[in-house]
């Protein structure tokens, strides 16, 4: 069945430096990629997204892209800082399916 | 404007029993979506509902049911608890009608199953 495999599980990056995630799907369909941030105890909130007609999104210090023939997106974030630590989650949607990474934990060391 | 609410916070059940779930949406938003965060597993479509209707549900049994009410808010029923379903179930709301359009979730339910 369709799968989104997302990578790495873990990641730990020096405040400063820059944290890429990157997500893989297999629903040729898929047409809308959402990025959530999920800090320890709260609720999931979306950081960025970007549709299948874009190749290239970005948001201040987040920036994500999608490369449609590799069925391939990433996250990144730039200038990491100590609030950037949580849980990342893709997700990849093409009609009435929705399908979530597994999650990224990113830990912003100082 | 308020957020999406979901209640209880926690939910303690033994096996058997059945558990209901509520989720109200953010004013507005006409679409409801029931995730369930098992540890370790990221986040698993359970169902989504559109105007009152079932509009799609994900691999999940039959003893998972739901419903919309026609203000909008949601509930989620868990029948033969199992302790497998001990998890984070979390709503979402859009203002749109797909699953392709950003979602505000809830702080979520948790649900444990001695």
């Amino acid at each position: 069945g369709e799968n989104v495999e997302q990578h790495p599980s873990t990641l730990s990056v020096q405040e400063g430096d820059s944290a890429v995630i990157k997500c893989t799907y297999s629903d040729s369909a898929s047409n809308y990629f959402p990025w959530y941030k999920q800090e320890l105890g709260k609720r999931p909130q979306l950081i960025i997204d970007i549709r299948s007609n874009v190749g290239e999104k970005k948001d201040q210090r987040i920036a994500v892209t999608l490369n449609k023939t590799a069925k391939h997106f990433s996250l990144h974030i730039t200038e990491t800082q100590p609030e950037d630590s949580a849980v990342y989650f893709c997700a990849a949607t093409g009609g009435d399916k929705i399908i979530f990474g597994k999650g990224t934990r990113l830990h912003i060391l100082p | 404007e308020a957020g999406v609410t979901q209640s209880p916070t926690h939910l303690i059940k033994t096996r058997g029993q059945q558990a209901t779930l509520r989720c109200s949406p953010i004013s507005g938003h006409t679409s409801v979506y029931w995730y369930q965060q098992a540890l370790g597993l990221g986040l698993q479509f359970l169902l989504w509902y559109d105007e009152g209707e079932e509009r799609n549900r994900g691999n999940f049994p039959p003893r998972f049911s739901g419903r919309q009410f026609p203000n909008y808010s949601s509930e989620l029923n868990v029948n033969a608890l199992e302790l497998e379903d001990s998890a984070l179930y979390l709503c979402a709301s859009s203002p749109f009608r797909g699953l392709g359009q950003p979602q505000h979730f809830g702080d979520g339910t948790r649900l444990s199953i001695l």
